[in-house]
Parts: structure tokens; sequence; C-alpha cells
């Protein structure tokens, strides 16, 4: 079983705020790890599909690092936007064994950003 | 045209009905998902199509048959399901499924009720 943990489960933060929250999967066979925003009515959509150690992606006002070796992943929001509501959620997808090719998600960061 | 495609919206099917679930891209996507995700809980993944052979099957119980007919179209076929099987059902597509490094395009899933 692949535990792929995220944190906090819920955050209200104000307009103009910046946020961040954080995932965490297992060190060991690493393949890829991935970031997708899911608003309520809507398809998730993916944010950043990250794959080496000390990755950092960016897009718009959102920004990823990732740290392979401790197993953990880093989603900033920069001037958080009523419009970033939504859940965030990771996924996890490990390099060997009958797991390769599937992404396992953690349980999601729900934010809310009050006008 | 990056949009997955998921009909029906919803479903409520009995015990003793069979169904089916659709999902197309347009994208020449070569890999296509089904996710099964149950309140308040993540997406969890039940076939992996990879060139349209089943690559991963997650130990999913017979009552669901998925179905590939060509590199744009899955299927998921239901019959005889139980109230538990009640459950978001996510299609979702990528450029293909190599370790997942690569990010995957979902639909708005189709809701389904068991009575």
């Amino acid at each position: 079983i692949l535990n792929v943990e995220q944190s906090p489960q819920s955050l209200h933060v104000q307009e103009g705020d910046s946020t961040n929250f954080t995932c965490s999967f297992p060190s060991s066979n690493f393949y890829a790890l991935h970031w997708y925003r899911w608003e309520t009515a809507k398809s998730p959509e993916a944010l950043f599909v990250m794959t080496l150690n000390g990755d950092e992606k960016k897009k718009g006002r959102i920004s990823a690092t990732l740290n392979t070796k401790e197993g953990y992943s880093y989603l900033y929001i920069k001037g958080s936007q009523p419009e970033d509501s939504a859940t965030y959620l990771c996924a996890y997808s490990n390099a060997g064994g009958t797991s390769y090719g599937k992404l396992t998600f953690g349980q999601g960061t729900i934010l809310t950003v009050h006008p | 045209d990056t949009e997955v495609t998921q009909t029906p919206k919803h479903l409520v099917m009995g015990m003793t009905n069979k169904k089916s679930l659709k999902c197309e891209q347009h994208m020449g996507h070569r890999a296509m998902y089904w996710y099964k995700q149950k309140a308040k809980k993540p997406p969890e993944l039940m076939f992996v199509y990879s060139y349209e052979k089943l690559s991963i099957n997650e130990s999913v119980p017979s009552r669901f048959s998925p179905e590939c007919p060509n590199s744009s179209l899955l299927n998921l076929h239901l019959h005889a399901l139980q109230p538990e099987d009640s459950a978001l059902y996510l299609c979702a597509s990528s450029q293909n499924n190599l370790g997942s490094s690569y990010e995957q395009y979902f639909g708005p899933g189709t809701r389904l009720t068991v009575t």
C-alpha cells in the first residue's frame, strides 16, 4: 500500500494571503509526482507533473517544489484569489512492479479563499 | 480540443440492471483510465488501457467490465452492481502511461447511484 498524505485537510485564507500545502509520499522507487486542482462541479485539472529531485515548477501565482529524497512536495499559492478555491490533490507514481503507470492520490487539501 | 467527455452525467440503476458508462477524447492520447471516487475520499484507480490494451486492473470485481473499442473511446459496462458501488466514476486520458510522467486529463465524471 502506497501512502500519500496531504496536509492540511482544509484551509481558509483571506484574499491576498499567500498559502502553501504539503504532500508526503514514499521516497523509495519514486517516478513522478502530480498536482491537480479540482473545483466543485468541474473536472480535475493538472497543474504540474514533476519527476526530478529539486524540480520547481511555476504557473502564474502557483508554484511547486519536489524533494524525492525525503518524500515531500510543496504547493504554493501567492496572493490567493477567490477563484483559487478548490481541492488540491497530489498523486504519486512509483517506478516499479505492478504499480508502474499507476497514480495514487492523496486525500486533498480543500482551500477556501474569502473575499 | 483538450476535453474528455463522459456520458451520462448521472445514472441511477437497480442491482439487476445492465448499463454502460462512456468516455471519449480526441487529443490523440494513447492511455485511458477509469477511477472511482467515493465521497470525501481520493480517486482510486480501477483500470488503465494503453494503446487499446488493458494494462492495469486493480483487482476490480467482474461486475465492472471495461472496454476500449478504439483509441478515442473507453466504456465501462456495469452489471449486477451493489449499493456500495455508488460513487463518482471518473475517466481520464494521457499521452501515454509510461510511468505516469504525463499529466492526465479528466472528464467531469458520472455520478452513479445503485438502488
